[in-house]
């Protein structure tokens, strides 16, 4: 029934290894989001996939960042060569319909990434 | 510059007592205002969503209201409960853009 789920809920990566965060969102909701959270700051937006439209990836912050949604449904979060200051909570959401009027997003409990 | 700041940035107050968290923002052009708490560990979750026509909106012991002339939100929190203990966040939607500004949050402390 569940909510929003993401994998792992912890992740500890060497700097320059690569790593993959997952996320499966509700059943039947049409948006999905990725959104990375550093301590102490607000939500940084990083993607978003609506139904078969492309992705909007305006929010990532380098070429070492990618995603994909198979089926529409599960995502992963790939980022590749990973830097100390990539360490942060990233967090998955999704809703839907288009998130930008009242829709409301319901969020997964995020994955925690220490880069050391 | 779209940006939503918040005050305090922490709070504590004891069990049973009332608080008030602020929320100013200046974006343009404005869709809605939604307060979300997040738990230590966990995902933000929806508390209120109000709409620019809307200058108050509850949801159990949460009340939140909406300026739109002063851009100005506040969330107060009646008889305030230990599991209320968590970060409150206030978060615009910027007219069709589904790109939400999030506020940095209020960590707020209740105590026994």
């Amino acid at each position: 029934g569940a909510g929003v789920s993401q994998s792992p809920s912890n992740k500890v990566t060497e700097k320059g290894k690569d790593v993959e965060l997952r996320c499966d969102p509700i059943s039947g909701h049409t948006a999905l989001y990725w959104y990375r959270q550093s301590l102490g700051q607000g939500l940084e937006f990083l993607i978003y996939f609506q139904g078969n439209s492309a992705p909007d990836k305006s929010g990532l912050p380098s070429d070492r960042f990618s995603a994909e949604r198979t089926g529409g449904s599960v995502s992963t979060l790939t980022i590749q060569r990973t830097q100390q200051e990539d360490s942060a909570v990233y967090l998955c959401a999704s809703s839907y319909l288009r998130g930008g009027g009242s829709q409301e997003q319901f969020f997964g409990p995020g994955t925690r990434l220490t880069v050391l | 510059k779209n940006q939503v700041e918040q005050s305090p940035q922490s709070l504590i107050i004891l069990e049973g007592k009332n608080c008030t968290l602020q929320c100013n923002y200046t974006v343009s052009p404005f869709s809605n205002l939604r307060w979300y708490k997040q738990d230590t560990g966990r995902g933000p979750v929806s508390l209120t969503i109000m709409t620019f026509s809307e200058n108050t909106k509850s949801n159990g012991r949460y009340t939140a209201t909406l300026d739109a002339d002063t851009k100005q939100s506040s969330l107060h929190i009646t008889a305030s409960q230990l599991s209320d203990s968590a970060s409150y966040i206030c978060v615009v939607s910027a007219g069709s853009n589904y790109q939400l500004i999030w506020g940095a949050g209020t960590k707020l402390i209740i105590k026994p």
